[in-house]
């Protein structure tokens, strides 16, 4: 079944405490994404990816990294994670070719106290 | 000014009734346009992308694009209540860019 999967779905954790939330796909897809849903402001990206080693910022990178070493997997980092960045976090992936449609992840519910 | 901009609703609709949802966008340099519904508690879901302009109609929707306007919106006939849910609209740029509204809730009474 083609799908992005996310690790974890939910977390909670402490100021300052470095995490990673994981994402993979196996739909060969070159470009993948990741974005924050907050209420009232939608979704924002943070970080895109167009192929292996390519990355570049979205709207909110502020706080976070991300690495793209194989094609199929697309972690975001937190390297110290602060109150403002709890949130809902979608991992997307989407074929370089045609229209860009994106398919997303079930999503990762983080609450950083 | 945001990127893109839909009215946050939320839109009632009766069952059977054709339900217009509408998004406007401030690059004019965009190249895609999707519409996701998204369920309370679940990940966005594709339901139409449109890249040119004119109406692309799929079963009970209908997504129209207008460049000049900076406009595009998307119908839903014969709307159901399995269709109330929040809908995003989703901008492209040139730069391989994702932008999203803040979506309208949509909500179908039976």
């Amino acid at each position: 079944e083609a799908q992005v999967t996310q690790n974890p779905r939910y977390l909670i954790t402490v100021t300052g405490k470095k995490l990673t939330v994981t994402c993979s796909q196996n739909m060969n897809h070159e470009y993948m994404s990741w974005y924050r849903q907050d209420p009232g402001l939608g979704l924002r990206q943070i970080y895109y990816s167009m192929n292996v080693e390519v990355t570049d910022k979205g709207d909110v990178p502020e706080g976070y990294k991300v690495s793209r070493k194989e094609k199929r997997n697309f972690p975001l980092i937190l390297e110290s994670p602060s109150p403002n960045q709890t949130s809902l976090y979608f991992c997307a992936s989407s074929s370089a070719s045609g229209g860009n449609e994106q398919f997303f992840g079930p999503g990762t519910r983080l609450t950083v106290l | 000014q945001k990127e893109v901009e839909q009215n946050s609703g939320p839109l009632s609709v009766p069952e059977g009734a054709i339900a217009s949802l509408n998004c406007t966008y401030s690059d004019r340099g965009s190249q895609s346009f999707f519409w996701y519904r998204q369920y309370s508690g679940k990940s966005p879901e594709l339901i139409m992308s449109i890249y040119s302009n004119g109406d692309k109609e799929d079963g009970r929707f209908t997504a129209q694009l207008n460049k000049a306007s900076q406009y595009v919106s998307l119908l839903i006939r014969d709307s159901q209540p399995s269709d109330s849910a929040t809908y995003l609209c989703a901008v492209r740029n040139n730069f391989n860019k994702f932008y999203f509204g803040s979506g309208t809730k949509l909500n179908v009474k039976p």
